[in-house]
């Protein structure tokens, strides 16, 4: 089973409104961290934002914020006031403290395309 | 300031001739991985090292090897290239594998290398 699931391969929005990008994840560990990150076309990771499983409130980073729903199992990003720039590869990630290796499961993205 | 490296940007290589990518970091960071990412698909995990210690995933090809000379460099050797393995190899890093919260979690990547296979 998919253990982090981007069920939009592309979604478009108009410049200057906001946009959400849906995530859903699948963990037996109570302990995980969640995390977005941008890939624009030249090929670079971009961190973007991190969710920790304990963490009491959404985590918000600049237009970045993150709607974490833990019962659902959903860490959907919300871009608010689109910009050109933000035309990108988008990757949820996820990271389970328990077990040997630790390390980072991606979704398979989400495309987005900033509309003038 | 870039922190994690990697050259060169672009390789081309040809079939069955061996190549190597490197990747070095700034950050004195304890683990580095190298992912393989093709087009239109989410990265790849091939293998990291926490310090010296090499975590090879079960289905990496036995023809990708890696080497960690120090703290700072990590290499990725492509024993011999197929045209299968033209991807953008990305390097990240990151603080510590063993503790918990965003810092130790967090990757820093590097901008890639778009291998070629001709």
């Amino acid at each position: 089973a998919q253990k982090i699931t981007q069920t939009q391969p592309g979604m478009f929005v108009q410049e200057k409104e906001a946009v959400t990008l849906d995530c859903t994840y699948d963990t037996s560990d109570p302990s995980y961290g969640l995390f977005w990150y941008k890939q624009p076309s030249s090929g670079e990771m971009i961190f973007l934002i991190y969710q920790g499983s304990y963490d009491q409130q959404n985590a918000t980073e600049g237009r970045y914020s993150l709607n974490f729903q833990k019962a659902r199992k959903s860490a959907n990003l919300v871009i608010s006031a689109s910009q050109l720039g933000d035309s990108a590869m988008y990757f949820c990630a996820m990271r389970e403290v328990s077990g040997s290796a630790r390390q980072l499961t991606f979704g398979s993205g989400t495309q987005l395309t900033v509309l003038p | 300031d870039a922190m994690v490296i990697q050259n060169p940007r672009y390789q081309v290589t040809q079939f069955g001739k061996p190549v190597t990518l490197s990747c070095s970091q700034t950050l004195n960071h304890n683990v580095m991985y190298w992912y393989q990412q093709k087009s239109s698909q989410a990265p790849k995990l091939l293998f990291h090292y926490y310090d010296k210690d090499f975590n090879n995933e079960a289905d990496t090809p036995d023809n990708f090897q890696s080497r960690r000379p120090n703290t700072s460099f990590c290499f990725l050797d492509i024993r011999s290239p197929g045209l299968g393995d033209a991807a953008m190899y990305l390097c990240a890093t990151s603080r510590d594998r063993e503790r918990e919260g965003r810092k130790a979690a967090e990757q820093y990547f590097g901008p890639g290398t778009r291998l070629t296979v001709t």
